[in-house]
Formats: C-alpha cells, structure tokens, sequence
C-alpha cells in the first residue's frame, strides 16, 4: 500500500530556532499533502493543505508565516516551524493521498516537536 | 465548516465483548467518512471507510454503519480483543475538485480488559 514517510520522528530545539519537517510520498505522487497537529489526548486539527507548485491554504487561525509549507515536488512537502515557541510543541503528522480524491488519506509517522 | 462529534470520549469493554462508536456531522454534503485507528505516539491507521452511498460496510470484526438522514455513522467492533485497545477516531469530509479535507472527530480511547 502507500507510504508517506516523515522526517524527522523526533526533535527537540531551543526557543526561537526553526525546525524543518519533511513528509515523503514514497511509492506515488501526491499533489496534495495535508498537514495536521495534534497536542496530547486531543483530536487532529488541520493546520493547512499543501499544494504541489502552489501557495498553501492554511486553516483559519494557523498564522502562515509561523508555519512555512513548501511543496516542492510531486513526492515531498516540508513544514518549518519558524522562531518555535514551547507552545509549538505538538505532534505533526503528514497525510497524502494517493490517487484522486476518492482515495484514503494515507498518514507519515508524525514529528514529536519539544520546544524547550 | 464541517464539525464532527464523537462519543464516547472513553469506553471500555471485556475481552469478546463488543464496542460501539457514534459520530455525528454537521455537513449535510460531506460524503466519505473513515475511521481511523492510533495506538500512542505512532500514525493514524485506517481501518475501515464508508461512502454516502452505502449504508453499512463491513471488514471481518468491524462495521459501520451510516444514516444519511440523520446524520451519523457508527464504528462497530465485535469480539474484542486487547490490541483492539488504542484511541479511534471518525472523519468526515466532502470531495471536491480542491482536494477532500478531512475533519476528524475528538477521538474515543478504547481499553479492552482481559
């Protein structure tokens, strides 16, 4: 089946750097990725829609240029948390679909970012 | 915007015995509704999806089930085993030429006691 791969699992740096986020689409293409985060015990909230050769939507309260989206190639999308604050700590998790969007959202193994 | 809603928050039930999950939406136009399933600190796995043209679906011991009309869909697990324990979540959404965004649902933690 499909595989969204996302890199890296964990990461942990001091406030005010950036960190990078990678999610792959391993063995097919994906025009669209879909980037959500989820704190701990709680649902997983969208934070924005990455499109391939495009400007990302972002969701409503999610501030664009905190969360930068590049979606570079059909196979990579990357999320960078600019000037991270201990309340950006979270779970990221990637998803892809492969296929048209008839087909299931596929999801990367997420990123447990700790702020410290 | 679509808003889903998901009880209970918690459930726990005896090996074998079996466990049920309701959701409910607010969009009338959503018309793909996944279930997902996540055991602590790992990916959201699907385990079973229905469409707005079907009313229940089953896959060996899950099912759902969907009312149209009312609005909601159902996880059902039968024959509960303990790796069914994790934290399962319903989803929603409309597909549309820009792209099939999914609203999940807050998310029940399963326990299945031995």
């Amino acid at each position: 089946g499909a595989v969204v791969s996302q890199h890296p699992s964990r990461v942990i740096c001091k406030s005010g750097t950036s960190v990078k986020i990678e999610c792959r689409s391993l063995d097919f293409q994906a025009t669209t990725m879909f980037w959500y985060r989820q704190f701990p015990k709680q649902s997983l909230m969208l934070m924005a829609t990455s499109n391939e050769g495009s400007k990302a939507t972002y969701e409503q309260g999610v501030e664009k240029d905190k969360f930068l989206i590049n979606h570079a190639s059909l196979t990579l999308s990357t999320l960078t948390v600019t000037s991270a604050h201990p309340e950006d700590s979270s779970f990221y998790i990637c998803s892809a679909r492969e296929g048209n969007n008839n087909s299931p959202l596929h999801f990367g193994n997420g990123t447990r970012l700790t702020v410290t | 915007g679509e808003n889903v809603e998901q009880h209970p928050s918690t459930l726990s039930v005896q090996e074998g015995d079996s466990a049920v999950i309701k959701c409910t939406y607010s969009d009338s136009a959503s018309n793909y509704f996944p279930w997902y399933k996540q055991e602590l600190g790992k990916r959201p796995q699907l385990i079973i999806d229905i469409r707005s043209n079907v009313g229940e679906k089953k896959d060996q011991r899950i099912a759902v089930t969907l009312n149209k009309t009312a609005k909601h869909f159902s996880l059902h697990i039968t024959e509960t085993q303990p790796e069914d324990s994790a934290v399962y979540f319903c989803a929603a959404s409309r597909v549309t030429g820009g792209g099939n965004k999914l609203t999940f649902g807050t998310g029940t933690q399963l326990k299945v006691e031995l």
